[in-house]
């Protein structure tokens, strides 16, 4: 079956900017997604990218596709304490309304 | 409010009994789906429907069930609960463009 993972925690200093990895083994993904889950509270959509891009920017994020490595990055630029939170990325195919695999979560944790 | 709300927010309940969690959308999405979030898994999913009456499984089905006579609720029952199905349960709908799924905050399940 579909599997995605990431790594479980990541540490920056404000300011500074931050890169969460994803990889992923379905080759016919349609698209790609970046949610944020603060504490207590449900899972809030970031950004998406579509298969057949590479690249997607929106304010400070931006996210790479590299869909030959199945690899998906997603940058935060000018990292603030409010970003701290787990992010997962998470892949559909089309069709099934969008039944989505998750990967593990990423803990971001920004120090002043 | 228009949104998707899931109830209870909190339940702890006893092996063997049986429960149900509640979620609500106001939007008339076709799509809903119920994952359940645990550490080292990320979220999962349990159940999943296309329609009113039409319900398919996802990874994780089993000691679920679910049903959609109404659009907009889409309840899950755990018909003898379990200590494994300790979870954190995430509801969640998308529209037929099935670009964005949304999700209710979450039901802190806790069986003792």
């Amino acid at each position: 079956g579909e599997d995605v993972e990431q790594s479980l925690f990541l540490s920056v200093r404000e300011g500074d900017s931050s890169v969460i990895n994803c990889t992923y083994t379905d080759s016919s993904s349609t698209y790609l997604y970046w949610y944020k889950q603060e504490p207590g509270a449900g899972l809030q959509l970031l950004t998406y990218i579509f298969s057949n891009m590479d690249m997607k920017q929106d304010q400070r994020l931006t996210v790479l596709l590299n869909k030959k490595d199945k690899h998906l990055s997603l940058r935060i630029a000018d990292t603030q304490t409010g970003d701290s939170a787990i992010y997962f990325c998470a892949e559909s195919s089309r069709g099934g309304g969008n039944k989505l695999t998750f990967g593990t979560g990423t803990q971001l944790k920004v120090e002043l | 409010d228009a949104g998707i709300t899931q109830s209870p927010r909190y339940k702890i309940t006893e092996t063997g009994r049986q429960v149900t969690l509640m979620c609500h959308q106001t939007w008339s999405h076709s799509y809903m789906f119920w994952y359940r979030q645990d550490l080292g898994h990320g979220l999962r999913l349990i159940y999943y429907s296309a329609a009113a009456d039409i319900t398919d499984k996802g990874e994780v089905p089993d000691g679920y069930v679910v049903s959609r006579s109404k659009t907009e609720n889409f309840p899950l029952t755990l018909e003898s609960a379990t200590r494994s199905q300790t979870s954190v349960y995430f509801c969640a709908s998308t529209d037929l463009w099935e670009t964005e799924a949304f999700f209710g905050q979450g039901t802190r399940l806790t069986v003792v």
